[in-house]
């Protein structure tokens, strides 16, 4: 049963420390995407990849925020510095596009907390 | 721009009642639809999509191009069937976009 693993699941770190997020694809899913989610927001789209290509990464605060796919079986996105409103649960995804659309299968999330 | 809204934030309902999850959308193009249901602790999953027309674990939706909507129905809700519901939008090659969700509460 193919899923996608993300790493790690909880992460407490003070205001100001990078923070790092990791995902593992599905394999032969060309697209990804980061949500985050929030109580008041529901999921908000942080970043998007096809073929290892970011498409649209919009959502994201350039400021602090990256995200990268180094090889078609790893996902990151790292935040730096971190702020305590960056608390949220963060979720990858991947897809693959098929007839009536991109069904994407997600990660349980890492859950980040900045003290 | 690609839209979901989902008017309510929660939906209370007694087990047996009929529940309806609104979701309305905003898209030029030709819409593909989905709902994704995360039950509590565990990871979104999709229920399902407007093309397939299926019914999965007594849900169904359909696309209504005129009202811009795909509600999501069910004739007897149960208990089990409490948990957050997100429309999500996508087309073509682009992203996928969620509402903000809709958290449905099955009460015995």
């Amino acid at each position: 049963d193919a899923r996608v693993t993300q790493t790690p699941r909880h992460k407490v770190t003070e205001m100001g420390q990078e923070v790092t997020m990791r995902c593992q694809p599905i394999l032969g899913h060309n697209t990804v995407f980061w949500y985050r989610q929030t109580m008041m927001q529901g999921l908000e789209l942080l970043a998007y990849f096809r073929n290892r290509a970011p498409l649209d990464d919009s959502g994201m605060p350039k400021d602090r925020f990256s995200a990268e796919m180094p090889d078609a079986t790893l996902a990151t996105l790292k935040i730096q510095p971190s702020e305590p409103r960056d608390s949220a649960v963060y979720f990858c995804a991947s897809g693959s596009r098929l007839q009536g659309g991109t069904e994407a299968f997600f990660g349980q999330g890492t859950r980040l907390t900045v003290v | 721009a690609q839209r979901v809204t989902q008017p309510e934030k929660l939906l209370s309902v007694f087990k047996g009642a009929p529940v309806e999850l609104k979701c309305n959308y905003s898209y030029s193009g030709s819409p593909e639809l989905f709902w994704y249901v995360q039950y509590s602790r565990q990871r979104l999953q999709l229920l399902l999509r407007h093309i397939s027309r299926e019914s999965i674990k007594g849900f169904t939706a359909d696309l209504n191009k005129g009202e811009t909507s795909f509600h999501l129905k069910k004739p007897f809700a149960q208990e089990e069937d409490s948990a957050m519901y997100y429309c999500a939008l996508g087309s073509g090659y682009s992203t996928l976009t969620f509402g903000k969700g809709t958290m449905l509460l099955v009460s015995p």
